[in-house]
């Protein structure tokens, strides 16, 4: 079985710039997640979606939106992009959205902004 | 205050010591998870183990361990017999519900701590 696959691997916009990351959960499981981490931190909240519907936000600005499509796959979108906004981005996948079986991780989508 | 403390941003080990990695955590929900991931440099997060607050032994997965005292909130990572493969960014993290109003859970890490294992 595929893991959590995300595209692309890396990344490099100019600031200003929109940027759409892709991911694609592990077969069966319902509910996609999406982490930030910056250099030299834990990973950051940003989204959860289940059954399609967002189901919890972070504390990030509404230039960053995500949705989740029938196929249970998702995409993170993110406006005017900012020098802060280099970072790991992180999916992870779980099978419902009370986290009780855990999650599994993505390899992550490394964006630079430059 | 912070919902996970590591303060130990680095630790060295010998090869085949064991070793203890310090997590701290701070909630007055009841119920709750708590999770160990590995981070190598390539950037993956590797699930270790898991613990729930109202499992009543210490979760132990292979060579990984947790010392689960709950009322310290303490939940900390013991790897037995080190290995050179060992060696990465570990992070404590725990479930919550906090600030989601959509039925939602989260993880919320710690800052990390770097283990390096010598020969």
């Amino acid at each position: 079985d595929a893991g959590v696959t995300q595209s692309p691997t890396h990344l490099i916009k100019t600031r200003g710039q929109h940027v759409t990351l892709r991911c694609s959960p592990i077969s069966g499981h319902k509910s996609v997640s999406w982490y930030q981490q910056v250099l030299g931190q834990g990973p950051q909240f940003i989204f959860q979606y289940y059954e399609k519907e967002e189901r919890g936000r972070g504390n990030f600005p509404d230039r960053f939106s995500a949705r989740q499509f029938p196929n249970y796959s998702s995409e993170l979108n993110v406006n005017a992009l900012l020098l802060g906004d280099s970072a790991l981005y992180l999916c992870a996948s779980s099978l419902d959205q009370d986290l009780n079986y855990g999650y599994t991780f993505g390899s992550g989508t490394r964006l630079t902004v430059v | 205050a912070q919902k996970i403390t590591q303060t130990q941003p680095g630790m060295f080990v010998q090869e085949k010591e064991a070793v203890t990695l310090d997590c701290t955590y701070d909630t007055s929900d009841p119920s709750y998870g708590l999770f160990w991931y590995k981070q190598p440099s390539s950037g993956e997060m590797i699930f270790l183990i898991y613990q729930g607050s109202y499992d009543q032994q210490n979760a132990t997965e292979g060579r990984y361990s947790l010392n689960f005292q709950k009322a310290r909130k303490s939940a900390n990572l013991v790897i037995s017999a080190s290995q050179l493969g060992d060696s990465a960014m570990y992070f404590c993290a725990m479930r919550e519900a906090e600030g989601l109003t959509g039925g939602g859970n989260k993880l919320t890490f710690g800052t990390g701590t770097q283990l390096k294992v010598e020969l």
